[in-house]
């Protein structure tokens, strides 16, 4: 079966750090990937990783660990416009697979 | 390079009409996937396509509900006898020969009434 767990809310204070973590038991895996989307919009492409370990891209890194199923998405000096659902999805053979999001609220 | 277009991006039905909602790839793109959304929940996958081919209809209901990607045009995710429980925004999304990333569109918003 396909299980990707994630938080449904969290919240922060500008400036801060937060971290969004996923769970997943999946039947194959092609990698893990990170959306952001907002309220009405499409969901963007933020990060993917494949192998074990920290992918950083300006305030955002993402972290792999295959063995554990876990990722984490990490959020650095949060800005009011970080405001969004954020959404974990596993590659399986031929699709993504999502879970249903954390809704992250920063406020000033 | 123009990204993923969708339309209509909202469209209103009553029940037991038709929709069709159509979705052109960013161009170089050979692989489309659609996508359903709920208010307030994750993205549920429905059908993967290539060019004239369905690859993976998993997701898809099993009637009313069919999806194509012709030779030449556009997707089309075509729903039939549309039923409140339809109402979500539906998303496309395309991908490069590699598949490892998907840009998605705008969404189309379904209301039934």
């Amino acid at each position: 079966g396909q299980n990707i767990d994630q938080p449904t809310e969290m919240t922060a204070t500008e400036g801060a750090i937060v971290q969004i973590n996923c769970t997943y038991q999946t039947s194959g895996f092609n990698g893990l990937f990170w959306y952001q989307q907002h309220a009405g919009e499409a969901p963007t492409f933020l990060s993917y990783n494949v192998l074990d370990g920290l992918e950083e891209k300006g305030r955002f890194s993402s972290f792999l660990s295959r063995s554990k199923g876990y990722s984490y998405l990490l959020l650095k000096e949060l800005q009011m416009k970080d405001s969004a659902s954020y959404l974990c999805a596993v590659g399986n053979t031929d699709k993504l697979i999502f879970g249903t999001g954390t809704r992250l609220q920063v406020f000033p | 390079n123009a990204g993923v277009m969708q339309n209509p991006r909202h469209l209103v039905r009553r029940r037991g009409q038709e929709a069709r909602l159509r979705c052109s790839p960013m161009k170089g793109h050979s692989h489309v996937y659609w996508y359903r959304q709920l208010p307030e929940e994750g993205l549920k996958f429905m059908v993967y396509l290539q060019k004239e081919n369905i690859i993976d209809e998993s997701g898809m209901p099993k009637e009313r509900f069919s999806a194509e990607f012709p030779k030449e045009g556009p997707s089309i995710l075509r729903i039939q006898q549309v039923v409140r429980g339809d109402s979500a925004a539906y998303f496309c999304a395309s991908s490069p020969p590699d598949r490892r990333e998907l840009f998605f569109g705008e969404g189309s918003r379904l209301t039934v009434l």
